[in-house]
């Protein structure tokens, strides 16, 4: 089936740990996104790739870091510089192209312990 | 800078009845708008896409439509169900592939 695949679909993180969320996707999209999720918030973009080995940071990019080696996977580093983590993430790809339609994997609920 | 508001935050109804939810933008340079359900703890399933020169599109029991001059789009949907009860959630799509969303609205609709 194709689609995204996101894991763990839980992780638990220590004070001054980091830790990386896993992002495939065998729709062979070009684009890929990170967005971040709090309690009644909408979706607030974290970093966003194009294109193989090229990503920009979205609005809240301080403490998380992105790399993008294949077209398939987009692995998200949350790293200790990030104070407030606790949340849940979501990856998502499209087409490039005017127009396509976005699609999302289920998500990781990170928690600080 | 692009802002997207969904109103009602909230909304409660009882089976059977028909509904709209808003949403609306502050910039028209967008490149189609799409709306999604997420229920508890999941990720987004989208629903539909409307391209920025439709002015609507249907699936099933659910319409939704685009007045990019105003910066609006409504969701309708039909004889709703305990089953549509979700938070719904809209997007649009900007220049250099960026997706902008709301706040979303929570949907109960009681059985």
């Amino acid at each position: 089936d194709g689609g995204i695949t996101q894991s763990p679909k839980y992780l638990f993180r220590k004070e001054g740990q980091n830790v990386t969320l896993s992002c495939e996707q065998n729709l062979n999209h070009d684009a890929m996104y990170w967005y971040r999720q709090d309690p009644g918030q909408g979706l607030r973009l974290i970093y966003y790739s194009q294109i193989v080995n090229d990503f920009q940071k979205g609005d809240i990019a301080e403490g998380y870091s992105v790399s993008r080696e294949k077209k398939e996977s987009f692995p998200l580093t949350v790293t200790s510089a990030q104070k407030n983590p606790t949340a849940f993430y979501l990856c998502a790809s499209r087409s490039t192209g005017v127009g396509t339609e976005a699609f999302f994997g289920q998500g990781t609920r990170l928690t600080v312990v | 800078k692009q802002e997207v508001t969904q109103i009602p935050a909230a909304l409660s109804v009882p089976e059977g009845e028909n509904l709209v939810l808003n949403c609306s933008f502050t910039d028209s340079a967008i490149y189609n708008l799409q709306w999604f359900r997420q229920d508890p703890g999941k990720g987004l399933t989208s629903l539909l896409l409307i391209q920025s020169s439709q002015r609507e599109q249907t699936s099933g029991r659910l319409n939704a439509s685009l007045d990019k001059s105003s910066g609006r789009s409504t969701l309708y949907i039909a004889a709703s169900q305990p089953g549509d009860s979700a938070t719904y959630l809209c997007a649009v799509s900007l220049y250099g592939n960026k997706l902008v969303f709301g706040a979303g609205t929570i949907l109960r609709v009681k059985s």
